[in-house]
């Protein structure tokens, strides 16, 4: 069984199109997560919920929305897609919220974004 | 702020070769330490993890040390295998904070 599962896998779309991406974990975690890798592999936060409040919200355009409808899940809504949002987005998942490194985060296999 | 510096990639190694990829760190107080894995096509991993100086994190034949006096936390393997061709990142966990990463290091490993 897949501990921590995002769909699609791959996502093709068009400059000013809105889509989503969803991540669900069967892990039983409390905190979700969101990340961004560039094509130069350089991952970075961007969001993070523990027990489906959003915790960490780092400088992210607002055309960027999370929503948790509960614990296991953590969806990734983009509004007006524009070229430079085509990147690799991972979902990760972990018992605890961050709290210098006690916790374990579990990644997803990420989803292909990209943006023409 | 915090920060990871890592070794520019690509390494490129033989098989059975020695492995070191150098990873440095700045931070607020006493982080724990990370090393992932992300092999083609998949998500990242936790390979090993230290949490607090002297520690030695291990798995998989891979070993990285914390050391506190150079802020390190250099990642080792004796003998490398195709199947360890990956990209592998250095990263740390400030207290509260998320994750900060490096900007990876990627391994090709050569029969």
């Amino acid at each position: 069984d897949t501990a921590v599962s995002q769909t699609p896998k791959y996502l093709v779309t068009q400059m000013g199109n809105d889509k989503s991406i969803k991540c669900e974990q069967n892990l039983g975690h409390d905190t979700m997560y969101w990340y961004k890798q560039d094509s130069k592999k350089f991952l970075k936060i961007m969001f993070s919920y523990n027990n489906k409040e959003l915790i960490i919200n780092e400088t992210v355009p607002n055309r960027f929305s999370p929503k948790s409808p509960d614990k296991a899940h953590l969806n990734l809504h983009i509004n007006s897609l524009e070229l430079g949002d085509s990147a690799v987005y991972f979902c990760a998942s972990s018992q605890d919220p961050p709290a210098g490194g006690r916790e374990t985060q579990y990644f997803g296999p990420g989803t292909r974004l990209l943006v023409l | 702020g915090n920060s990871v510096t890592q070794m520019e990639g690509p390494v490129t190694l033989s098989e059975e070769a020695f492995l070191t990829i150098n990873c440095t760190y700045t931070a607020t107080g006493y982080p724990s330490l990370f090393w992932y894995v992300q092999y083609p096509g998949e998500g990242l991993q936790l390979l090993l993890k230290a949490t607090k100086a002297d520690d030695k994190g291990s798995n998989k034949g891979f070993e990285a040390t914390y050391r506190k006096e150079t802020t390190s936390f250099h990642l080792e393997k004796g003998s490398v295998q195709v199947s360890d061709s990956a990209v592998y990142f250095c990263a740390l966990s400030p207290r509260d904070t998320p994750l900060v990463f490096g900007k990876g290091t990627r391994l090709s490993v050569i029969a």
